[in-house]
């Protein structure tokens, strides 16, 4: 069963362009839900996380959206750049992160064209 | 750079045997986990320690196990090595609970497995 589903599975955009990456999720017991960004040959690195008592965050050109009565939550990379390029995953977790399990998406390959 | 090492970066082995995987956390963490990331596939939680003590178990078996050492680094130990065993295999170490502002986990580089 997987418990967090993540779309679309690549994506390719423009220098510039706005990037969107979407997450569902079934378990209303997540309570942290961080966005990784993972280079090849690297382990994921923590870009954003959001708590369900927000609908929002941004920092400089990542925003999570959150939509807790749909169970849903997505990134959005504005004025997307090629050093952007990179697979991304969401994930979820019910033990407020640092002692939960996370339960990752399967990731979406971002690919900025010059 | 996170502060997380893992050793070693690679490591080949053939079905059947039995393999120990390392990780040292970041300064000041106390907990470590352990995730297995198939080829194309997002990280899949083993376990996690804390203070020494397994602290959650995903769906793996026994032939999957860890230990945590009073310096808080890691090991994760496979036997019986399986083919699907192949894949990447990331530490991730985190604060203290309930402190406000620790609730990142932060992964190593990982150590990529490949079982023959």
């Amino acid at each position: 069963q997987q418990q967090v589903k993540q779309s679309p599975q690549s994506l390719i955009v423009q220098k510039g362009g706005i990037s969107i990456i979407n997450c569902a999720y079934e378990n209303t017991a997540f309570d942290y839900f961080p966005w990784y960004q993972q280079f090849p040959g690297k382990g994921p690195a923590l870009l954003i996380a959001i708590r369900p008592d927000v609908s929002e965050k941004k920092e400089g050109r990542f925003t999570i959206s959150f939509n807790k009565s749909a169970k849903q939550f997505s990134l959005h990379i504005m004025d997307s750049q090629p050093g952007d390029s990179a697979t991304y995953f969401c994930a979820a977790s019910n033990r407020g992160g640092s002692q939960g399990n996370l339960i990752f998406g399967k990731g979406t390959k971002l690919s900025v064209k010059p | 750079e996170t502060g997380v090492t893992q050793s070693p970066t690679h490591l080949i082995k053939t079905r059947g045997q039995q393999v120990t995987l390392r990780c040292s956390s970041q300064s000041g963490h106390n907990t470590v986990s352990w995730y297995q990331q198939a080829l194309g596939q997002g990280p899949q939680f083993i376990f996690q320690y804390y203070r020494e003590e397994e602290n959650g178990r995903g769906n793996f078996p026994p032939r999957f196990s860890g230990l945590q050492f009073p310096n808080y680094s890691s090991e994760l130990n496979v036997n019986a090595l399986e083919l699907d065993d192949s894949a990447l295999y990331l530490c991730a170490s985190s604060g203290d609970r309930g402190r406000l502002g620790t609730d990142t986990q932060y992964f190593g580089p990982g150590t990529r497995l490949t079982v023959l």
